[in-house]
Parts: structure tokens; sequence; C-alpha cells
């Protein structure tokens, strides 16, 4: 039972660059969400879906865009990296936005 | 809007209680409560959905004040093992539903 995965675990980009950060959920959740998190600044949601082919914003979507074609996988998309994108992503899903998240286990991500 | 936790920061000795508290100045439907240790994703401890109800285990218990768009939770004959950060997420109703929104955490150390 392989919960919440995220790849890559670690990435280093310079800036300019763009990549996509994948998530994938074998609980058949259809509620997922991406948060970074910094140093003080706690756990800030990014965007998140409710089902596939749902999706909104959440606190912080500037410079991020995300997907979802299926319920399993729910990408997030750097567009232009920049070093104020420098932090650990988390991926996070559950049935509902009202039950218990299960988080992937991050990716440290550092912008040069 | 992130809800705020207080206080920022606790330090006990085992077998202390404590207190960390979370407000929001917006009604909420439900309020979630997590513990991250470092370097590693967040976990699950409980949810509590608006109608005032308290949750919990012996040693660790959860309240939410609806009225008061408040929740505490308690930590009562801490263990080193409670040491980490808690966070606390809210949901609000409305056009903000679906939405987890986390505070800053509250950094909690327990010394022997």
């Amino acid at each position: 039972n392989a919960g919440v995965t995220q790849t890559p675990k670690f990435q280093v980009l310079k800036t300019g660059q763009s990549m996509t950060l994948q998530c994938a959920q074998d609980m058949n959740h259809e509620y997922m969400s991406w948060y970074r998190q910094d140093p003080g600044m706690g756990l800030r949601l990014i965007h998140y879906s409710v089902g596939a082919g749902i999706t909104d914003q959440g606190e912080v979507p500037n410079g991020y865009n995300v997907s979802r074609s299926t319920t399993e996988d729910f990408p997030l998309r750097l567009l232009s990296a920049a070093p104020s994108q420098t932090s650990v992503y988390f991926c996070a899903s559950s049935w509902t936005v009202n039950e218990k998240l299960f988080f992937g286990s991050g990716t440290q991500l550092s912008v040069l | 809007q992130q809800p705020v936790q207080s206080p920022q920061a606790v330090i006990l000795r085992e077998g202390e209680d404590a207190v960390i508290n979370c407000s929001s100045s917006k009604a909420l439907y439900s309020v979630h409560w997590y513990r991250q240790k470092h370097g590693e994703a967040p976990v699950f401890l409980m949810i509590l959905l608006k109608g005032g109800e308290q949750k919990g285990h012996e040693k660790i218990s959860a309240s939410f004040n609806e009225k008061k768009q408040q929740s505490s939770l308690y930590l009562t004959a801490s263990q080193l093992s409670y040491s980490g950060t808690y966070f606390c997420g809210t949901v609000r109703g409305g056009t903000s539903y679906g939405k987890l929104t986390f505070g800053q955490g509250t950094i909690l150390t327990v010394h022997p």
C-alpha cells in the first residue's frame, strides 16, 4: 500500500527553468492538494482539487499550474522557476476536505 | 486566510501539560490538527466539525468553539514523543469550502 507518492524527493533548478512535481495516490481519494512549507510560514495551500477535472486556487497559486485528468494523479507545474519558489512541497490526499489528510514525503526544491 | 495559532513555541518538562490555541476571523466548518517532526511529513491527530464537540484520546484532546471560531489542543502528561510542530488547519464554509488552510505552527519541545 503505497499511499501518496511524490517524486522527486530533491530537485535543484536554475531560475527560469520549468519542471513538474509528480503526485500519485492509490487510495481512490477524491480530494488532493499541494502545499509549500517555508520556515515560520507554516503550510500554505497552492492548489487543490475535489475530483478529476476540477481544480481551484489556494492561497499562493501564482507561478504554479495544476491539472487533474485522473483520480490518482495531481501534478504541480512550475512554469518559470524563481528563487522565491525554493521550498519544501507536500502533496496530500483524502476522501473529502473534512477527513484525514494523507501526506506524501515531500519534495525539497532549490531554485538558484 | 490562515488561522492564527498561539503560542508560537512551548517548552515543557516530561509530565507537564500544554494548550495550543487556534483562532479564525471567519466562520469555520471544521478544524484539523496535525503534528510534524523535523524532516518528516505532517501526521494527522484529529478533526473537529462544527457543533462544539470535543474529541481525542486520554492524553491528547481538542475542543472547537464554533461561536468564537476557536479551537484548542490539549496535551496532558506530556511525553518526549510529543515534541514537534503542531499545526491547526481550518475549512471555512461558503465559497471557501474545499480550502484547508493551516496556521503558522506551534513548536513544542518536551525535555526529560
